[in-house]
């Protein structure tokens, strides 16, 4: 158990439909990281958080956003599903930021039917 | 864009035997080379992680061989186990900011 919950498990939703995927860092993280992992994409980096502010983004479409909140936990927010947003998402943290153990949740199974 | 390049894609190794995964990158800011290892169901856990100041770095039947010159970096699981099967990650990272990126998997099945 890394420390990192997510919320929920699975979740099956519509085309056009929007999401919110919740994550909890572990006690005393300050970073969170938001990745998408896909069979034939492998694990994309979405968006960093560092006590509250956004330090770094990745391939992070316009429909997606991010926050995170001053108890450190986040929301990823996912808008106007397609099919392709189909994926696991996974939340890490770490102490700090950079060259650091990043510590990964169990992550969202997100269906879009 | 894909920074860093992963081979094999699929490795199956027979008990006791070594498991060799090999990562290429391209971009020379990258100074820290983390190693993932996932099992089905679970989120990707720190294997061991290695800075390019040293060319090896050795955790039990695993070691990290890091060619600064060649941009690779690999992993070799010595006496691999069939609870060794999973899907492993390399992954860089350059900077205090920077995120890290992945390189695309290799799923290891380690038979009897």
């Amino acid at each position: 158990d890394s420390g990192v919950t997510q919320t929920p498990k699975h979740l099956i939703t519509a085309t056009g439909q929007r999401v919110t995927l919740r994550c909890s860092p572990r006690s005393g993280d300050l970073s969170v990281y938001w990745y998408q992992q896909s069979l034939d994409q492998g694990l994309q980096f979405l968006i960093q958080y560092y006590n509250g502010e956004e330090r770094a983004k990745g391939n992070i479409l316009e429909r997606f956003s991010a926050q995170q909140f001053p108890d450190l936990h986040s929301e990823l927010n996912l808008s106007s599903l397609e099919l392709g947003d189909s994926a696991l998402y996974f939340c890490a943290s770490s102490p700090r930021q950079g060259r650091e153990t990043q510590y990964f949740g169990p992550g969202t199974r997100l269906l879009v039917l | 864009q894909q920074q860093v390049k992963q081979s094999p894609q699929s490795l199956i190794v027979q008990k006791g035997g070594i498991s060799i995964i090999n990562c290429a990158y391209e971009n020379t800011a990258f100074d820290y080379f983390p190693w993932y290892q996932q099992f089905p169901g679970k989120g990707p856990a720190l294997l061991i992680a290695i800075r390019p100041d040293v060319s090896e770095k050795k955790e039990g039947r695993f070691t990290i061989s890091f060619n600064k010159s060649a941009k690779q970096f690999s992993l070799h699981i010595m006496d691999s186990q069939p609870g060794d099967s999973a899907t492993y990650f390399c992954a860089a990272s350059g900077g205090r900011n920077t995120p890290l990126v992945f390189g695309k998997g290799t799923r290891l099945s380690v038979i009897a």
